[in-house]
């Protein structure tokens, strides 16, 4: 069982509706979860972090994470075309290691 | 300001040869990282270094050698290249504490033939 589990998608959503991407981690203890974007042929880069349990809102996004279940989420509101990309989500775990998941391929159509 | 900066973008070695990847950071950052990505793999982890002076094995080592030179510079060596290590390389930085991980490199493709 990969530490991190993301469905690989695609996801197609239409423009204007809300994305939902989710993933699991398999690590109780860990503390530190994030959201990457990456666009065809570039580098990951980061775009959400989150810590505690409950939402965090930034913009269109919103991370949500329920440490109880070991689930960690992204929605991004207002879909526009240029959020099509590959979204990663990553987790921190004691000791240094930062693990990502397969990553999900996000569509969304004008 | 650089961030990370990873040498070469791309290079093609033939099965057997060696090469090294090199990565620096200017941030101060106490974390650095290798990871592989092929196509519907995500992010693999290779090696890491939490802090200067300590390496790691990550999800998939085999194959490869890491240097953490000083606090700025976190090298990876293929001493043997085969084809299943063709791939595209990323190099990342980071805060010791994980708190931030914001900063990869833009990448090498590597293609072993």
């Amino acid at each position: 069982q990969k530490e991190v589990e993301q469905n690989s998608g695609p996801l197609s959503v239409p423009e204007g509706a809300i994305a939902s991407l989710n993933c699991t981690y398999s690590d109780r203890v860990s503390q530190s979860f994030f959201w990457y974007r990456q666009y065809s042929g570039k580098s990951p880069e980061l775009i959400m972090s989150i810590y505690s349990n409950g939402d965090k809102e930034d913009g269109r996004f919103t991370a949500q994470l329920n440490k109880a279940s070991q689930y960690v989420s992204l929605l991004i509101r207002d879909s526009q075309p240029s959020d099509s990309a590959t979204y990663l989500c990553a987790v921190f775990y004691q000791g240094g290691k930062l693990i990502f998941g397969q990553g999900t391929e996000l569509s969304v159509k004008p | 300001n650089a961030g990370v900066t990873q040498t070469p973008k791309f290079q093609v070695l033939k099965t057997g040869q060696s090469m090294t990847l090199q990565c620096a950071q200017d941030m101060n950052h106490n974390s650095m990282y290798w990871y592989r990505q092929d196509p519907g793999m995500g992010l693999r982890l290779i090696y890491y270094s939490a802090s200067e002076g300590t390496t790691d094995k990550g999800e998939v080592p085999n194959g490869y050698n890491v240097s953490r030179l000083n606090k700025r510079e976190f090298s990876l060596r293929l001493e043997s290249a085969a084809p299943s290590q063709t791939s595209v390389y990323f190099c990342a930085s980071s805060e010791l504490d994980g708190t931030r991980c914001d900063t990869f490199g833009s990448g090498t493709r590597l293609t072993v033939v």
